[in-house]
């Protein structure tokens, strides 16, 4: 079974550059995570979907970030303009449903912004 | 004070030492995750449990729900178990997570 799959891997970009960031959870799998994680602390949530529903999108900074899950599978995040802050690290996770279940993980995208 | 703390925050030991790494909260929760983080890689779950103990080769998971407190056991550790081990909270039927700030193992040969 293939797990979830983030692409880009790696992006280096300048500042006031936009950048996306695209995700494909694990089939069947209704529950869809964006986090940021900076080095050496643990993830942040950006935002949940539920099938093509962002039910929780209270830390997403929406000045500059945004999501969507149009058919409630594939997912894309994107920043615009990027700032020097947002260099890190990009996961995107999925579970059956969002009750506490096991999250499983991207390999993520590491952005650096110049 | 976080409602997630895991201790040490680092260690490092010999290979085939027995590892443990704790993991002790302060909240009413509905399951208990353990993950692992390779340097550069992404994040891999290890275990999800509400209750007991859980075993996984050489991995060992156990909870005291009384006392809020996890344990994650390595055994006959080995440098390739070299990773950060985080642990992290599931409330209720609450989606998110709270996670603690991670134990950077290093297994040396």
């Amino acid at each position: 079974e293939a797990g979830v799959v983030q692409s880009p891997r790696y992006k280096i970009i300048e500042k006031k550059q936009p950048v996306a960031f695209w995700c494909n959870p694990i089939s069947g799998h209704n529950t869809l995570y964006w986090y940021l994680q900076n080095l050496g602390q643990g993830p942040e949530l950006l935002i949940r979907y539920e099938n093509e529903e962002a039910v929780d999108d209270s830390q997403l900074p929406k000045d500059r970030f945004s999501a969507e899950r149009l058919k409630g599978v594939d997912s894309t995040l994107k920043i615009q303009p990027a700032e020097l802050g947002d260099s890190a690290v990009y996961l995107c996770a999925s579970s059956l449903t969002g009750s506490g279940e096991t999250q499983y993980f991207g390999p993520g995208t590491r952005l650096l912004v110049l | 004070k976080n409602e997630v703390e895991q201790s040490p925050q680092n260690l490092t030991a010999q290979e085939g030492e027995f590892i443990t790494i704790n993991c002790s909260y302060s909240v009413g929760i509905s399951a208990l995750h353990w993950l692992q983080q390779h340097p550069g890689g992404g994040i891999v779950s290890l275990f999800m449990l509400s209750s007991g103990k859980k075993k996984h080769g050489r991995l060992i998971a156990t909870i005291n729900i009384q006392e809020k407190h996890s344990s994650l056991h390595i055994t006959a550790s080995h440098p390739r178990d070299s990773a950060v081990y985080i642990c992290a909270v599931s409330l209720g039927s609450n989606y998110q997570l709270i996670w603690g700030a991670g134990t950077k193992l290093i297994i040396k040969p």
